[in-house]
């Protein structure tokens, strides 16, 4: 079975923390994303990443960057935590770009 | 620009009956669908995918249709039971080498 797996199942971090939320998939895959998900919003995708070391901007990027050193670890970093950025992230990984395998997800609440 | 929604944000199911979540899409070169379940505090799992080469496509339970004609994607689940008590979400890819593009989900709930 495919295993995403986000390294926090919930996380409360203060107004201006550096967070980083990370993101290992065990399946050799190349594509990574990360989503995150809001009432009412569905999903919205922030960077996602076909390639080490390359990231692509998603539909909502601002407050965030990502890292991606190694094939299997996509990282997401909001550089200033903002109270904004309180909601759900959802990590996911592909061989294409069609099937995605999510994780579990992290509940982030920036008070 | 391009967009997926849904005609039903929720929609009540008594247990044993059929279940049909629809999905509207909007970019007529979208070439490949998909549909994912999320049930309360986990990760989106795939249920089924279909390509616009296809009109029908079946799994357990579950068939998905595809309707390019009115942009029309449905999710049809048979004989719902409690566990299919979920948000559903559909997924179009509209170009090749794109990320997929979610629609903003159904909450299916499950009347016993």
């Amino acid at each position: 079975d495919v295993k995403v797996t986000q390294s926090s199942r919930y996380l409360v971090k203060r107004t201006g923390e550096k967070v980083f939320l990370e993101c290992v998939q065990d399946m050799d895959h190349e594509n990574m994303f990360w989503y995150r998900q809001d009432p009412g919003l569905g999903l919205r995708l922030i960077y996602f990443s076909y390639d080490v070391k390359m990231k692509e901007k998603g539909d909502i990027p601002e407050g965030y960057s990502v890292s991606r050193e190694k094939k299997e670890r996509f990282s997401l970093i909001l550089e200033s935590a903002s109270t904004n950025q309180t909601s759900m992230y959802l990590c996911a990984s592909s061989p294409l770009n069609e099937k995605l395998f999510f994780g579990s997800g992290t509940q982030l609440s920036v008070l | 620009g391009e967009s997926v929604g849904l005609h039903l944000p929720t929609l009540s199911v008594q247990e044993g009956d059929n279940s049909i979540i629809n999905c509207a899409y909007s970019n007529s070169a979208s070439d490949y669908f998909i549909w994912y379940k999320q049930e309360s505090g986990k990760g989106p799992q795939f249920i089924i995918d279909i390509r616009s080469n296809m009109d029908k496509r079946q799994g357990q339970r579950v068939t998905v249709l595809l309707n390019k004609t009115v942009k029309h994607l449905s999710l049809q689940i048979a004989a719902t039971q409690p566990g299919d008590s979920a948000v559903y979400f559909c997924a179009e890819n509209p170009r090749r080498n794109t990320p997929l593009v979610f629609g903003k989900g159904t909450r299916l709930s499950v009347i016993a």
